[in-house]
């Protein structure tokens, strides 16, 4: 059973617009939160992330929102740019004790971003 | 500044041959990891190592085996290639949790046929 899901494959944006990519999660232990972008042919990035401690990070045109009580988050690009263009990746940690690769990642399926000119 | 470098960048084998993935880091990482990316379902982790000599099974583990001897290099081993493993294989690394999550840093991915 997939514990971070991401429920829209595509979306497409206009120039200028916002963009808003959803992400949902079931295990209540996960405290970090990451976006990765990803190019073809190419690795993912980080872009962004968000700790359980807090409701919003932003960083330039980027902003993430973390609801726990809904056990959602979600990614704002605003204004959207061709360059932007790209699949995007959902993913959650969560501490697991001692001696742990506590940095493990549990990914969405991800959602590829069109912006369109 | 290279960060994560994968080789082979592509590669076909037939079913039942064998093949060793390589991954290099040069940021001093504690951390690396083995992933593959399938349509539709993101990233699965499939063995990761927390220090030179150490290993452990990720999500998917069946199939492959892994070694750490230098903290800088992962190695991916497929003994007996089956068509099921066909998929793109990503190598990441990260510091350990320090004060706080590390982000993991990527490879640009080694793409496997097995025909």
């Amino acid at each position: 059973d997939q514990q971070v899901k991401q429920n829209s494959p595509s979306l497409s944006v206009q120039e200028g617009r916002i963009s808003i990519l959803n992400c949902d999660y079931t295990n209540s232990m996960f405290d970090y939160f990451l976006w990765y972008k990803k190019y073809p042919a190419e690795g993912p990035t980080f872009l962004i992330s968000i700790s359980s401690i807090k409701d919003k990070n932003e960083d330039g045109r980027f902003t993430v929102f973390l609801n726990k009580s809904a056990k959602h988050l979600s990614l704002h690009i605003v204004p959207s740019q061709p360059g932007d263009s790209a699949v995007y990746f959902c993913a959650a940690s969560g501490e697991r004790g001692l001696n742990n690769a506590g940095n493990m990642l549990t990914f969405g399926g991800g959602t590829r971003l069109m912006v369109k000119p | 500044n290279a960060g994560v470098t994968q080789t082979p960048k592509f590669r076909v084998l037939k079913t039942g041959q064998s093949m060793t993935l390589l991954c290099a880091q040069d940021m001093n990482h504690e951390y690396m990891y083995w992933y593959r990316q399938d349509p539709g379902m993101g990233l699965r982790l499939i063995h990761y190592s927390v220090g030179e000599g150490t290993t452990a099974k990720g999500e998917v583990p069946d199939g492959y085996n892994v070694s750490r001897l230098k903290k800088q290099n992962f190695l991916l081993g497929l003994e007996s290639a089956a068509p099921s493993q066909t998929s793109v294989y990503f190598c990441a690394s990260s510091y350990s949790r320090r004060g706080g999550y590390q982000p993991q840093h990527f490879g640009d991915g080694t793409r496997l046929s097995i025909l």
